[in-house]
Formats: C-alpha cells, sequence, structure tokens
C-alpha cells in the first residue's frame, strides 16, 4: 500500500517568507509526528497527533512553528518568517495509533527547505 | 532531558567483515529503543526495537542489537555485511511512560562497506 507522502519534496524561499509543508499520513494510522534532522541539531521531534486528542507541541523550537491536522489526516507544518536557521529536512511519520508508545512509525522521504 | 550518543560518525568496513555501530542513551528511566536505517533521499526505515523481553532483538536485514541496561547502551551488529548496507544508521529512544512515541536520535552513523 501507499506509504507516507511529503509535499513538496524541495522547497526554497526567501528569509521572512511563511512556508507550509504537508504531510499525507498512511491510511488508518491515526497518530503522526513531525521531526526535523539539521546539520547543527540532528534528528528531532517537533510535534505529535493522536486522533482528535489536543496535539503534544513540546518540541516546537519557536511560535513561528505551527501545525495542524485536518480531519484527523493530512497535516500541515508552517514556519512563519522563516529564518536560515530554519533550513533542515522536515519529516513526517505515521503510526497505526493503538498503542502509540510502541507502534511502528513509517516516515515519509521528507521536505528539504532551504531559506535563502 | 534524554540523549543518545553514536561513538562513530563513520564505520568503514570491509564485504562480509563483521560490524557493529554503538549507541549509549543517557536516561536512567525504563525506555524504548529503536534502531532506523536512511535511505538516500528516503525517509528512515525501522531496523529493530526492544521494548521488552529477551535483551537480544533481531531484525531486518540480517541485524541484530543487544540492550545492556547496566551500561545504557543498544549496538547494532550484523555478522557479515553488504554493499548494500551502506547507509546512515540512527538510534533512537523514548521514555516507556510518555504520552507518545516522541523520540530522541543520535547524530547517525554512515557505515560504509569497501569491497
Amino acid at each position: 500500500g501507499a506509504g507516507v507522502s511529503q509535499s513538496p519534496s524541495n522547497k526554497v524561499t526567501e528569509k521572512g517568507k511563511d512556508v507550509e509543508l504537508r504531510c499525507d499520513p498512511i491510511s488508518g494510522h491515526t497518530a503522526l509526528y513531525w521531526y526535523r534532522q539539521s546539520l547543527g541539531q540532528g534528528l528531532e521531534f517537533l510535534i505529535y497527533f493522536q486522533g482528535n486528542s489536543a496535539p503534544d507541541k513540546s518540541g516546537l523550537p519557536s511560535d513561528r512553528f505551527s501545525a495542524e491536522r485536518t480531519g484527523g489526516s493530512v497535516s500541515t507544518l508552517t514556519i512563519q518568517r522563516t529564518q536560515q536557521e530554519d533550513s533542515a529536512v522536515y519529516l513526517c511519520a505515521s503510526s497505526f495509533g493503538r498503542n502509540a508508545r510502541t507502534d511502528t512509525q513509517y516516515f515519509g522521504p521528507g521536505t528539504r527547505l532551504t531559506v535563502l | 532531558a534524554q540523549s543518545v550518543t553514536q561513538l562513530d560518525s563513520q564505520v568503514p568496513v570491509f564485504e562480509e567483515a563483521p560490524v557493529e555501530l554503538r549507541c549509549n542513551y543517557s536516561s536512567s528511566v525504563s525506555v524504548y529503543l529503536f534502531w532506523y536505517v536512511q535511505y538516500p533521499n528516503q525517509g528512515l526505515q525501522l531496523l529493530l526495537k526492544y521494548l521488552s523481553g529477551s535483551t537480544l532483538v533481531k531484525g531486518i536485514n540480517g541485524f541484530e542489537a543487544e540492550f545492556n541496561k547496566s551500561q545504557t547502551s543498544f549496538h547494532l551488529r550484523k555478522p557479515s555485511v553488504h554493499i548494500s548496507d551502506t547507509d546512515v544508521y540512527f538510534c533512537g529512544v523514548c521514555d516507556r511512560w510518555v504520552r507518545a512515541q516522541k523520540l530522541v536520535f543520535g547524530q547517525g552513523t554512515r557505515l560504509t562497506i569497501n569491497p
């Protein structure tokens, strides 16, 4: 079946612009995660959604970052007023969600964001 | 806060030789442990995970890892590597008792297989 998909695959933007990154999880997966992979910080957790529960935003680095998940499926990560340090690969993952702590996370190919 | 240390940023080995990729974590609380592989321009794929039970965990592609609580380690091993194993490997950990599987990853180890 189809895996996790992310769009766009590459995004180049100018400093100060807003960007939206999209994630389509595996059908039927109720848990969805966003991670950021950057040269300086490695791979870090950003935000977690589980069904209709309030998201866990504990990993978001600043209030310029926000995410939503519509209808329990597609998620959008928005970065406002982008800065050069936001340049990274943004990875989305989903899992079945029955036991979020132990279920396998399936990762998408990522969106490479470059802020000029 | 938890942290994960992958002691080697790069590991070169010859084809058909054994390999060990080292991973140590900092937390003293109960954890779940994971190894992922990242293929070029792709996301991460789970190799194996330790949740409970036997400390020796077997995964895909002939990899295995051993959980050592006293040393807070979870080293990944393969007895005989192939050219196709050339990739970047990430060790991850999460607390058992938090709501979600918020993985904390190491910096990654690039495994290079030489013919």
